[in-house]
């Protein structure tokens, strides 16, 4: 049974570019939330998605938006990159069914901002 | 609104020795408490949760967690710290209802000396 898995590993882009990173939650959950680990921090919870639809969000710029897709998978889209976006991204993945107060973290994405 | 609070930024422990990792949340009802270790490079494992009950819970590895209301607090413990042990940790709490989003404390690091 796959846990979550996150794709790609590691991430280079510059200032005032765009990213996408992607996650597919573990098999039997329906509902994703995305977090930022900047260097040295805790994660910050960014926003969740569950039924193709962002029932939460974090205190984060309209910069940072998502999609889920029929399969559950997620993506998240950063635009106009700045430097403090530089972190570990990570996605989690939890189920109505199972109670959805359990989140599975997958391996993140790490992004570098220069 | 909740939030998290892990005093000890590093804790250093004797390998064969016990740990105690500190915890205090803030949340207007009894929450969800999760303890999550970190690896370096690595995303989060969940190591036990609380949800009721049983104040004592037990989590892998030998860790187990005590929630005490009157304190407001969920620390973390071991008997017996193996170097695997050294790592990262973090304490989160997460609402009783409705969608969740955890909300993370800044994270513990543990170093095991020989």
């Amino acid at each position: 049974d796959a846990g979550v898995t996150q794709s790609p590993t590691h991430l280079i882009k510059t200032r005032g570019q765009q990213v996408t990173l992607r996650c597919s939650p573990k098999s039997g959950h329906d509902t994703v939330s995305w977090y930022q680990q900047a260097l040295g921090q805790g994660p910050q919870f960014i926003f969740q998605y569950y039924e193709e639809e962002e029932r939460q969000r974090g205190n984060f710029p309209d910069r940072f938006s998502g999609h889920q897709f029929p399969n559950y998978s997620s993506e998240l889209n950063v635009n106009a990159l700045l430097l403090g976006d530089s972190a570990l991204y990570l996605c989690a993945s939890s189920s109505l069914r199972e109670g959805r107060e359990t989140q599975y973290f997958g391996p993140g994405t790490r992004l570098l901002v220069l | 609104a909740q939030s998290v609070t892990q005093p000890d930024i590093h804790i250093t422990v004797s390998e064969g020795a016990s740990l105690e990792l500190r915890c205090n949340y803030s949340y207007g009802a009894t929450p969800y408490l999760f303890w999550y270790v970190q690896s370096p490079g690595q995303g989060l494992q969940l190591l036990l949760k609380y949800f009721s009950g049983d104040t004592l819970v037990q989590g892998i590895k030998g860790f187990e967690a005590e929630f005490k209301r009157s304190q407001s607090s969920f620390n973390l413990r071991k008997p017996s710290v193996h170097w695997s042990d050294a790592a990262e940790y973090f304490c989160a709490v997460g609402a009783v209802t409705g969608f969740q989003k955890l909300v993370f404390g800044t994270g513990t690091r543990l170093l095991v000396s020989p």
